[in-house]
């Protein structure tokens, strides 16, 4: 069955503009994680979502936001973008979220000029 | 979930085992120790995971001590393409998604 699907793979945006990116998890997933991965910071945890509900959420500003929709798939949008919002934003999903593992697509790679 | 430590790297040679180790001293009870692999610019891939007893399947080992303290992934003829960036997390088993990843341990693979 297909895997994570991350849309678009590649991002160039200006600084102060916004950005959605869009996550279809596997068929029949319904948890969705949301990961921002930088050289400096790693891989850290942005927020999960768990039959259109926000279940979990990391330590970033309300500049970071997410959704899900009826189908599972979720977005992610980014205000008022900074440079340092320039990552590799990936995304995760699984059954239930309590799962022992969780399925990762390619990731977006958003630039902010 | 607990902290964990790796080496920022390592090499091996190809063909050879590769033993890669992680420190989770302050693991709980409850949380199972898991093992990811990122190769460069995908998302990451789930290789093993455990919680007391050690474990083995198609891509690796694991060996968790016996105080639960620390585990090595062992990989047991490492080829070029196990080069990547090896995360050793522990978390409980429920929220899955919400797993927090530290460096990691760049594995070198040489021919």
């Amino acid at each position: 069955k297909a895997g994570v699907t991350q849309t678009p793979r590649y991002l160039i945006k200006t600084r102060g503009q916004q950005v959605t990116l869009s996550c279809s998890p596997i068929s029949g997933h319904r948890s969705v994680s949301w990961y921002q991965q930088t050289p400096g910071q790693g891989l850290q945890f942005l927020f999960e979502y768990f039959s259109e509900t926000q279940r979990n959420k990391g330590n970033f500003p309300g500049r970071f936001s997410g959704r899900q929709f009826s189908n599972s798939r979720s977005e992610m949008n980014v205000s008022t973008l900074e440079l340092g919002d320039s990552a590799l934003y990936l995304c995760a999903s699984s059954l239930t979220g309590r799962e022992t593992e969780a399925f990762f697509g390619q990731g977006t790679r958003l630039t902010v000029v | 979930d607990a902290k964990t430590t790796q080496p920022p790297s390592m090499d091996c040679a190809e063909g050879r085992a590769a033993n890669l180790p992680c420190n989770h001293s302050t693991i709980s009870g409850n949380e199972y120790v898991y093992w990811y692999r990122q190769i460069h610019s995908q998302g990451p891939q789930y290789i093993i995971h455990g919680l007391k007893n050690n474990e083995t399947n198609e891509m690796a080992s694991l060996i968790i001590t016996e105080d639960r303290k620390s585990s090595t992934l062992i990989l047991p003829h490492a080829t070029l393409r196990d080069t990547a960036v090896y995360y050793c997390i522990v978390r409980v088993g429920a929220n899955a998604g919400k797993s927090t990843f530290g460096d990691g341990t760049t594995l070198t693979v040489k021919p």
